[in-house]
């Protein structure tokens, strides 16, 4: 079945450092790709997506490319800010195999923590 | 985005006993709900799709007598986890969609159940 592989964490980082989270993913067919974070005590949020290879999805300065040569969507960052702190969920969407309601399924990842200090 | 709540955020009960979560969408309805589960350090795992007005569907390998769900209206979709043991003790989370908005699901804020 699909899933999604990534870098285990905690990645500790200082303020203004460079960010890569690693994710690979295992799908049939030809899934959109997204990073969801998590703040501390919030529900997880979409930091940004890609629905086809090559596209660049990019938000809040974090980028990820859809590579289908690599199954790869690792997110980046130039300079991390302390307020990046946070758990960071890459996953896939799935089509449902019986119902059509408008939304996929998502596979998720294990997430990542980052913790950026001063 | 569209918000969405979860009550409560933390419970404790004993085995044997039942739980019920409460998912609302505060400023939108919602159709289809999502209901995961998230073991320590694991990925969230997809227990049940939630349609309102119908049955609930289970992903495989998931009891539907256990994890009740009831999605009686647009905004309010219940987890009731039934005769509860210690290994439910996870930590439970919804999400729902908006139509247009390309599959972007938003999430809960989770609730951790701890039976004893």
């Amino acid at each position: 079945g699909n899933s999604v592989t990534q870098m285990e964490g905690p990645v500790t980082l200082s303020e203004e450092a460079f960010l890569t989270i690693n994710c690979t993913y295992t799908a049939t067919g030809y899934p959109s790709l997204f990073w969801y974070v998590q703040y501390p005590g919030e529900g997880l949020q979409l930091l940004l997506k890609a629905t086809k290879a090559d596209d660049k999805g990019s938000n809040k300065g974090f980028e990820a490319t859809y590579r289908k040569e690599t199954t790869s969507f690792h997110l980046e960052k130039g300079s991390v800010q302390v307020s990046d702190s946070a758990v960071y969920f890459c996953a896939l969407s799935e089509t449902f195999g019986r119902m059509n309601t408008g939304f996929q399924k998502l596979v998720f990842g294990t997430g990542t923590r980052l913790l950026v200090s001063p | 985005g569209a918000v969405v709540s979860q009550h409560p955020s933390r419970v404790i009960c004993k085995s044997g006993t039942s739980v019920k979560i409460e998912c609302r969408s505060l400023d939108f309805q919602a159709t289809t709900m999502f209901w995961y589960r998230q073991f320590p350090k694991q990925s969230l795992m997809l227990m049940a799709t939630s349609n309102e007005g119908s049955k609930a569907t289970y992903e495989q390998g998931v009891e539907k007598d256990k994890f009740l769900i009831n999605h009686a209206s647009l905004t309010l979709s219940t987890l009731t986890v039934t005769s509860a043991h210690p290994e439910d003790s996870s930590f439970y989370i919804c999400s729902t969609g908006l139509a247009g908005r390309d599959n972007e699901q938003f999430f809960g804020p989770g609730t951790r159940l701890t039976v004893l």
